[in-house]
C-alpha cells in the first residue's frame, strides 16, 4: 500500500513560469514532510521541509504547502528554470522511526 | 558538508554472483539506510542500521543482507544476485533522532546478467 503518492509522474512547464508539484498521502500520524531532487546519476539532495504543524515554508523560490484535512502537499517553484529540471520526490517521516517514506517521483522539465 | 561516498557508480555482474555494495559516510551518522529506486516505484527502502551490528528491514529485503561493522562504512550484500535486482542502489545517512534530512550518495547503478 502506497502511503505516499505522486500521481503525476512527469510535468512540463515553460521558463519562468509556475511550477507547481503534488504530493498525497494517507497517514495523518506524519510528523514532517521533505522534498528531495534527483538529477540523473547523482543521489537526492534535500530541498526543503515542512513540519505538520505548519502549513507553509518558503526558502527563496520554493515554497512547499501543506494541506492536512486533505493529506495533500505541494512543492511550488516559481519562477521556474532550466537548471529545476529533474525528478522530484516527496517524503514523509515520523519523529518515533529515523525511517522516510519515499513517492514515486515527479519528472520536471522546464523549457526556454 | 556530508559526504556519503557509494565504492562504485557502475557494476555488472552475473546471475549467482554475490555482490558486495558499500557506503561509506564521514559525518559521524548514527543511521544508514539502503534503497533501490526502479522507474514508477520511487525509492524503496532495503535495510537500514541505526547504529553499529544493529540492522533493520526495510520494505523489501528479501534477498539483501547488510553489515555495519563501523560506524561509518554500511554494506549491501546481495548473496545470490538475480536479474530482478538489476536496479539503480542508493545509500544514505541521518543523525538519529532529529529532523535533519537523510543525504545520500550518487548511486550504484547496478546490472545483473
Amino acid at each position: 500500500d502506497q502511503q505516499v503518492k505522486q500521481n503525476s509522474p512527469s510535468l512540463s512547464v515553460q521558463e519562468g513560469r509556475i511550477s507547481i508539484l503534488n504530493c498525497d498521502y494517507t497517514n495523518s500520524m506524519f510528523d514532517y514532510f521533505l522534498w528531495y531532487k534527483k538529477y540523473p546519476a547523482e543521489g537526492p539532495t534535500f530541498l526543503i521541509s515542512i513540519s505538520s504543524i505548519k502549513d507553509k515554508n518558503e526558502d527563496g523560490r520554493f515554497t512547499v504547502f501543506l494541506n492536512k484535512s486533505a493529506k495533500h502537499l505541494s512543492l511550488h517553484i516559481v519562477p521556474s528554470q532550466p537548471g529545476d529540471s529533474a525528478v522530484y520526490f516527496c517524503a514523509s517521516g515520523s519523529y518515533n522511526t529515523d525511517k522516510l517514506i519515499f513517492g514515486t517521483g515527479t519528472r520536471l522539465q522546464v523549457f526556454p | 558538508d556530508v559526504k556519503v561516498t557509494q565504492s562504485s557508480r557502475y557494476l555488472v555482474k552475473r546471475t549467482g554472483e554475490k555482490v558486495f555494495l558499500e557506503c561509506v559516510q564521514d559525518m559521524d551518522h548514527e543511521n544508514m539506510f539502503w534503497y533501490r529506486q526502479d522507474p514508477g516505484l520511487g525509492l524503496r527502502l532495503i535495510y537500514f542500521s541505526y547504529d553499529v551490528k544493529m540492522k533493520e528491514k526495510g520494505d523489501i529485503p528479501e534477498g539483501y543482507s547488510v553489515s555495519r561493522e563501523k560506524k561509518e562504512r554500511f554494506s549491501l550484500i546481495l548473496e545470490s544476485a538475480s536479474t530482478n535486482q538489476t536496479s539503480m542502489y542508493l545509500c544514505a545517512s541521518s543523525d538519529r533522532a532529529t529532523t535533519q534530512p537523510q543525504h545520500f550518495g550518487d548511486g550504484t547503478r547496478l546490472s545483473i546478467l
